[in-house]
């Protein structure tokens, strides 16, 4: 059965504070691996595909990495406006029903 | 590019009325998803519409549970009736059929039954 496990449920980091989000995921036949930002009563927001092993992607602080059996979410230097809940998600080659995490909460705090 | 919008934005109703949901996707995508999210049980995946026929309805929780997509442009998502254990807020969300996997999702509707 294709699942999504992220850890640690909840984070506390100090701004500046740099730290990663993990994301295990059994799929199979990955056809991506998504990262998506939900800020408190909004809909979760897109910001990253990985389709490889061994792919990365960054944006401004944040930076996504991809192995054959977890994603990591690295981040650098974090700061207040970067606290919100982290979604990981998968998608098998050939299926239609994306897979979510629970999500890992991230606070930071100034 | 407005996004996938969603009303109403807050709905609250009483055990046993009617609750109308809806939708408008990003303008070309042409796969449309209806998500459920509680505490408890997180995102859920409650029907899937491709080129507007639904295609995995396993997801919806049981009859009183509903959705049409009539044109590409707008989806319904229909309880009657509705019970206090619907109480959830409910994303639709939309992905492009020719570039990229990714869903975009709409700011969702927070519905109260009591």
């Amino acid at each position: 059965e294709d699942q999504v496990t992220q850890s640690p449920e909840a984070l506390r980091l100090q701004e500046g504070e740099s730290s990663s989000l993990n994301c295990s995921y059994t799929v199979s036949g990955l056809r991506g691996l998504f990262w998506y930002r939900q800020d408190p009563g909004k809909g979760p927001e897109f910001l990253f595909t990985l389709y490889s092993a061994g792919e990365e992607k960054e944006k401004e602080r944040l930076k996504a990495t991809l192995t054959k059996k977890e994603s990591f979410l690295h981040i650098t230097a974090p700061k207040p406006e970067d606290s919100a809940t982290y979604l990981c998600a998968a998608l098998r080659t050939g299926g239609f029903k994306t897979i979510f995490g629970a999500g890992t909460r991230l606070f930071v705090k100034a | 590019d407005a996004g996938v919008i969603q009303s109403p934005r807050h709905e609250v109703t009483e055990m046993g009325q009617e609750v109308t949901l809806r939708c408008k996707p990003i303008s070309g995508h042409n796969s449309l998803f209806w998500y459920r999210q509680t505490m408890m049980r997180g995102l859920e995946l409650l029907i899937y519409f491709n080129n507007n026929v639904p295609i995995d309805d396993s997801g919806m929780p049981e009859d009183r549970f509903s959705a049409k997509m009539p044109n590409a442009s707008f989806s319904t998502l229909k309880i009657q009736p509705s019970e206090p254990r619907d109480s959830a807020v409910y994303f639709c969300a939309s992905r492009s059929g020719t570039s990229g996997y990714e869903q975009y999702f709409g700011p969702g509707t927070r519905l109260t039954v009591t």
